[in-house]
Order: structure tokens, then C-alpha cells, then sequence
């Protein structure tokens, strides 16, 4: 599996937008990028994820570099309940086949939203 | 609304007391999984199962049991608790069918062993 390096932790502004890197370089091919975040004690909850083109959804925004060496996790407009740990996954697809496909939950980034 | 139920949220026991804690999802999810976390060790998986009647070990089996005999059900059981299964466990489904590694989680079980 990928291994993922994110910073240990990040401060933003409320209302501002919040911009968490990750560096994944030894991502395979075949290899999506997971986002998910867990707000303290609470289940980790998805987000986001991609192969190649950008992403975005109702939560947020995934850009992954051309070489899908890094990608940079977007929430537009922070607000204090998106304090939380992020974590960036590399996994491949889930096929209809007989294996686990555990996601492993690194250290993450613990983003503060302060008021 | 599509969830994973946990039950209890929270439990304190005592040594070799025999518990159980209930996992049931409403999205007819085939994969289902536990979880526990602890301080500097993060997530770790304990038993997962592709299917009813299929479960394998995960990271961290020892002292656990699970049992899938309903699609929407996957019990966590410990026999004989120990002081070193205190910790927030977290059950987990997954549609298999969709390719995507989506994992829908629990609000937690914060269980303490005495």
C-alpha cells in the first residue's frame, strides 16, 4: 500500500478556506486517494476520494497533481464543527472479489477552525 | 436515514464478564468490519466479514468473536474481557459492489474493562 505523509496539525480561519496537503509518491497506477476526518471520539466519516481528476462534492474538494504524487484536500468556507483529524488514504479499487481492502487510518492532520 | 447502529455507547465491566456489542447497518452492505482505536495506536482493524457467514481476522483478533448470521447484523463478542480491551471500538460497513472503498462507521462504543 501507498504510504501517505500529512502535516500533524493545522490552523484555520472560520469562514476561510481550508487547504490540507498530502503526499502519497509511491501511489500506485491503480490507486485511488480516500479522504476521510474524524471529529473528536466520533466515527471517522468519508469525504472524498479520486484517481486522477479533481474532485468535489458537497463537503469538499480533492486536486491531485498530474503525476498523482500529492493532492491537497479542500473545504471552501471552514466553520468550527469541520475541526476535526483529516486523513488521506491510498487504496486500490474494491473489486467484487474476496478481499478486505482494509483502509489503514495513519496519524492524520488535526485542523483547528478558530473563530 | 442510511446508517451503522452501535449498542451500547457506553459500558463499563469487569474482568472475564461476557459482553456483547451489537452492530447493524440498514444499507444491505455486504462488507462489514470492527475496529478499535486507542490513544497513539490509531484505528486498528479486529474481524471482518465479506459476507453472512464469512468473517476472517483482521489486525488484532485475539480475545474477540464475531458472528454473521444476518446480512444487517455483526456482533462484536468478547468471552472473557481484560483490562487491555479497554477502548472505542467502531463497527463499519461497505457496499462491496461499488468499487469504492466507502466506509460508512459507527457513532463508537466506549467500553472500559475494570
Amino acid at each position: 500500500d501507498a504510504k501517505t505523509t500529512q502535516p500533524t496539525s493545522m490552523d484555520c480561519a472560520e469562514g476561510r478556506a481550508a487547504n490540507l496537503p498530502c503526499n502519497h509518491s509511491t501511489i500506485s497506477g491503480n490507486e485511488y486517494v480516500y479522504w476521510y476526518r474524524q471529529i473528536h471520539s466520533q466515527g471517522p466519516q468519508y469525504i472524498i476520494h479520486g484517481l486522477k481528476n479533481n474532485e468535489t462534492n458537497e463537503m469538499a474538494s480533492l486536486i491531485i497533481t498530474e503525476d498523482r504524487k500529492s493532492s491537497t484536500l479542500i473545504l471552501p468556507h471552514a466553520t468550527l464543527r469541520d475541526t476535526a483529524v483529516y486523513y488521506c488514504i491510498v487504496r486500490p479499487p474494491v473489486n467484487s472479489g474476496g478481499s478486505n481492502y482494509k483502509l489503514t487510518f495513519g496519524k492524520g492532520t488535526l485542523l483547528t477552525v478558530n473563530p | 436515514e442510511a446508517q451503522v447502529t452501535q449498542n451500547p455507547r457506553y459500558l463499563i465491566t469487569v474482568t472475564g464478564k461476557k459482553l456483547t456489542v451489537t452492530c447493524s447497518q440498514n444499507m444491505n452492505h455486504e462488507y462489514m468490519s470492527w475496529y478499535r482505536q486507542d490513544p497513539g495506536l490509531g484505528l486498528r482493524q479486529i474481524y471482518y466479514s465479506m459476507n453472512v457467514e464469512v468473517t476472517d481476522k483482521g489486525d488484532v483478533p485475539e480475545g474477540y468473536k464475531v458472528s454473521r448470521k444476518e446480512k444487517r447484523n455483526f456482533p462484536l463478542i468478547l468471552e472473557s474481557p481484560s483490562p487491555n480491551q479497554t477502548s472505542l471500538y467502531f463497527c463499519a460497513s461497505r457496499d462491496r459492489a461499488s468499487g469504492a472503498n466507502v466506509l460508512t462507521f459507527g457513532a463508537g462504543s466506549r467500553l472500559t474493562v475494570l
